[in-house]
């Protein structure tokens, strides 16, 4: 079975500073990751997914995260925030072989104040 | 032109009730899902049905029933709500269910609330 933490419930952020959004998963088979932001009172939108190769990955609105395997990590990173930052990330895994099941974690409010 | 829709948006009702929540794709999508967001924000799939077929079924109530009448659609029917039923409901689609690296497209969300 494969199961997500995000490490940290609530970031706070001053505008046009950098954050970074924790997440270490836990899976005894190989995963895809991926991170999904939730404006509010919206559905989830893919930010970016690892698959393979280069383990810098880069999404939409400037995020990228880096997969670590080692350290069972995929921190979402990004240098500058913006107001319209604000939301609730998510970090998933799914499994490479068979039926796609993503599996969150508890997801990172992320507020940015100006 | 919106990907995924569901309706209603908004639903409240008594405990007891049967309800339903409709869910459609215009991506032209093999696979579709149904995901439940609890008031702690989590996510959990419970449901995935590729071409009608119902292919993830994780463990919910037999209160919660699943119909594809076609691949565009995945309809959610709950018999006998109860006040824990109370959620939000995202459903979504994707290409293809093989490989697990397809996008999953959601749709906005039907926010049920059982009093």
């Amino acid at each position: 079975a494969q199961s997500v933490t995000q490490l940290d419930s609530q970031v706070p952020v001053f505008e046009e500073a950098p954050v970074e959004l924790r997440c270490n998963y836990s899976s005894s088979v190989s995963v895809y990751l991926f991170w999904y932001v939730q404006y509010p009172n919206q559905g989830l939108q893919l930010l970016l997914k690892y698959l393979s190769g280069s383990t810098l990955v880069k999404g939409i609105n400037g995020f990228e995260a880096e997969f670590n395997k080692s350290q069972t990590s995929f921190h979402l990173r990004k240098p500058s925030v913006h107001i319209s930052d604000t939301a609730e990330y998510f970090c998933a895994v799914s499994k490479i072989q068979g039926a796609q099941k993503l599996v969150f974690g508890q997801g990172t409010r992320l507020t940015i104040n100006p | 032109d919106t990907a995924v829709s569901q309706t209603p948006k908004y639903l409240v009702t008594q405990m007891g009730n049967d309800k339903s929540i409709k869910c459609e794709q215009n991506l032209g999508h093999d696979t579709m899902y149904w995901y439940k967001q609890d008031s702690k924000k989590f996510l959990k799939i419970m449901f995935s049905y590729n071409n009608k077929e119902l292919i993830i079924n994780e463990t919910v109530p037999n209160r919660f029933s699943p119909k594809s009448p076609d691949k565009a659609h995945l309809n959610l029917h709950i018999n006998s709500l109860e006040l824990g039923d109370s959620a939000v409901y995202f459903c979504a689609s994707s290409q293809d269910t093989l490989g697990g690296i397809e996008t999953q497209y959601f749709g906005p969300g039907t926010r049920l609330l059982v009093l």
